[in-house]
């Protein structure tokens, strides 16, 4: 059973709006969530990350909101940008120590049109 | 070499070969993963080591094997491939200790390997 489940394979968007990729989780003891971006034919590169005590982070375009009690994360992206395109794994985390394996979604395809 | 070095970047491979994917990372990270991604299931975590000397079993490991003799190397042997090892395979790597600082996992470019 998946514990991070982005729900929407596929987004469209066009340029200069606002793109909002969503991520939900079912283990509460994930303390630490990640969104990584992909483009084909590269590996996934870290892009923003949050702790389970934050509700907020900002990072330039880039944001992300977590509401604990929903078991809900969302990554905003503004203003969106042809580069932005990639798929969007959202990630978490249950541990706080070294042993640092993530639990992946299956990905939420962006598509930014100009 | 900076980041994450796999190799080879594709592979065919005739079904009950042996091989070796390699991985190198030059950031000293002490620990590192290896993953497979394929289409609808996202990425499974095969094998990984939270430090030099040890390793440790993922959701997906039957058919593979790992070893860490050193900081920067982690190769993925799978010993008799099949056809359901088709897969792309990414190494990753992150510096784990001292909290959250660095928290991130690095990737390589991917392994795509097709078993036939």
């Amino acid at each position: 059973d998946q514990q991070v489940k982005q729900n929407s394979p596929s987004l469209s968007v066009q340029e200069g709006r606002i793109s909002i990729l969503n991520c939900d989780y079912t283990n509460s003891m994930f303390d630490y969530f990640l969104w990584y971006k992909k483009y084909p034919a590269e590996g996934p590169t870290f892009l923003i990350s949050i702790s389970s005590i934050k509700d907020k982070n900002e990072d330039g375009r880039f944001t992300v909101f977590l509401n604990k009690s929903a078991k809900h994360l969302s990554l905003h992206i503004v203003p969106s940008q042809p580069g932005d395109s990639a798929v969007y794994f959202c990630a978490a985390s249950p541990d706080a120590g070294n042993n640092r394996k993530l639990i992946w979604g299956l990905g939420t395809s962006l598509a930014v049109n100009p | 070499i900076a980041g994450i070095t796999q190799a080879p970047t594709s592979q065919i491979l005739a079904a009950g070969r042996r091989m070796t994917l390699r991985c190198t990372q030059d950031m000293r990270h002490n620990a590192m993963y290896w993953y497979r991604q394929d289409l609808g299931l996202g990425l499974r975590l095969i094998h990984y080591s939270n430090t030099a000397g040890t390793t440790g079993k993922g959701e997906v490991p039957d058919g593979y094997s790992v070893s860490r003799a050193n900081t920067d190397d982690f190769p993925l042997t799978l010993a008799s491939a099949v056809p359901s090892q088709t897969s792309v395979y990414f190494c990753a790597s992150s510096d784990s200790r001292g909290g959250f600082r660095d928290y991130g996992y690095t990737f390589g470019s991917g392994t795509r390997l097709t078993v036939v």
